[in-house]
């Protein structure tokens, strides 16, 4: 069946690094575009990036821009976000979805994976 | 990137019908016909109910339906049931590769 399953989550220090990665199975993954969507604890759901089906165009909130990197490796069927610089504020479950063929919705969710940033 | 604006909560009984708004701008709801709407039960992953403003994903049954007047984007859920009760996530595509999401409205059936 379609299934997103992301893994990398964990605690990390702030200023410190940490690389999610979000499996993809049950459909043609090189064909869709994908996202990365964030929800604090508590709170309500963020847009974080966008990455085209290809890898040839990726887009960020301007809350992670310059400090987060998501990228796709068609042969493996998994998209990556790295995550340098972390704060305190980027703490939150990271959801990996699939964007629904041509439109902007998001259509298929992983689980999702835990980052707690903190000292 | 402002978010959407959706009411904190609505509640129905069962079987009554309940509308929730999501009120944007010119920029982002009322500016692009991709309004999505997701369902988010307590400890579980979003789940597409409607995109394209009024689209309705294979196996969403057709008590949700979606709309939009101007600004303003509308899930409305009829024949309420106690599984619907969730939280409900409006997003709109917001240009410039851009997407924003409301704030959640909680449904409770009461």
């Amino acid at each position: 069946q379609v299934q997103l399953v992301e893994s990398g989550g964990g605690v990390v220090q702030p200023g410190k690094s940490l690389r999610l990665s979000c499996a993809a199975s049950g459909f043609t993954f090189r064909s869709y575009g994908m996202f990365w969507v964030r929800q604090a604890p508590g709170k309500g759901l963020e847009w974080v990036a966008v990455i085209w089906f290809d890898g040839s165009n990726m887009y960020y909130a301007d809350s992670v821009k310059g400090r987060f990197t998501m990228s796709r490796d068609n042969s493996k069927n998994t998209v990556y976000l790295q995550m340098n610089s972390l704060r305190a504020e980027d703490t939150a479950v990271y959801y990996c979805a699939r964007k629904v063929a041509g439109t902007y919705g998001m259509d298929v969710w992983g689980q999702g994976t835990t980052v707690t940033v903190s000292s | 990137q402002s978010a959407l604006t959706q009411p904190r909560s609505v509640s129905g009984s069962p079987g009554q019908t309940v509308t929730i708004s999501c009120t944007g701008t010119s920029t982002d709801a009322g500016g692009y016909k991709y309004v999505s709407w997701y369902q988010q039960p307590p400890g579980k992953a979003p789940k597409l109910m409607i995109y394209d403003v009024s689209k309705r994903p294979s196996g969403v049954p057709d008590r949700f339906s979606g709309s939009k007047s101007g600004n303003t984007a509308s899930l409305t859920i009829s024949g309420l049931q106690a599984e619907d009760e969730a939280d409900y996530y409006c997003s709109s595509y917001a240009g410039s590769y851009v997407w924003v999401f409301g704030g959640g409205t909680k449904l409770t059936v009461l």
